[in-house]
């Protein structure tokens, strides 16, 4: 069954620190994994995903398939990341169409 | 682009009453997606649509019913309204089906409250 672990409920950092959200997920197939960021009250959005390997808002995540991660970091926090941050896992190649969530890691960059 | 919309942004119910909530997206999007969002629970999958004319359910679909108007309109309905239906509920629309990626397009969300 598609899995989506995210240990961390809340975390706090002091701005400038690195950071780093961690996601694990169980799926016996070709996942396709995303980072998902809500800021206060606004709508969930895509932060990156994982077959774009691209950067975002100094945001990296690497795909580990060994140890199936989808770690989510930043090597300098700012004020402006303090956010609920959604790992999400989604199945390719299939007629499997969801996308399962993981609960969310609270992040509060400290100034 | 309005993205995806949602109606109402809030709503108080009582117990046993019932109500739709109301998901419309402008993308040309084949799948549609409702959510609940719980403190320390993230997000749920209540129910999908993978294309016009289908539903399916999610993790948490019971006393949720759907409907897939057409392609760009998804309603959520609960019939019965229980204080455990007391959430943030989220309609959220993909390109995909299947082999296309499936990033998610959000709505602002709907705060239900039911006494």
């Amino acid at each position: 069954a598609q899995r989506v672990t995210q240990p961390e409920k809340l975390l706090s950092v002091f701005k400038g620190a690195p950071v780093e959200l961690k996601c694990n997920y169980s799926y016996s197939g070709s996942p396709e994994l995303f980072w998902y960021v809500q800021y206060s009250r606004q709508r969930l959005q895509l932060l990156l995903r994982h077959i774009s390997r691209e950067s975002i808002k100094g945001f990296t995540a690497d795909l580990n398939k060994g140890e199936t991660s989808f770690h989510l970091k930043k090597p300098f926090a700012q004020e402006e990341d303090s956010a609920m941050y959604y790992c999400a896992l989604s199945g390719v190649g299939t007629s499997y169409d969801k996308v399962i969530f993981g609960p969310g890691t609270s992040l509060s960059v400290i100034p | 682009n309005a993205g995806v919309t949602q109606t109402p942004k809030f709503q108080v119910l009582k117990t046993g009453q019932s109500m739709t909530l109301q998901c419309a997206q402008d993308m040309n999007h084949n799948s549609m997606y409702w959510y609940r969002q719980d403190p320390g629970m993230g997000l749920r999958l209540i129910y999908y649509s993978a294309s016009e004319g289908t539903t399916d359910k999610g993790e948490v679909p019971n006393g949720y019913n759907v409907s897939r108007l057409n392609k760009r309109e998804f309603s959520l309905r609960l019939e019965s309204a229980a204080p455990s239906q007391t959430s943030v509920y989220f309609c959220a629309s993909s390109e995909a089906p299947a082999g296309v990626s499936n990033e998610q397009y959000f709505g602002p969300g709907t705060r239900l409250t039911v006494t």
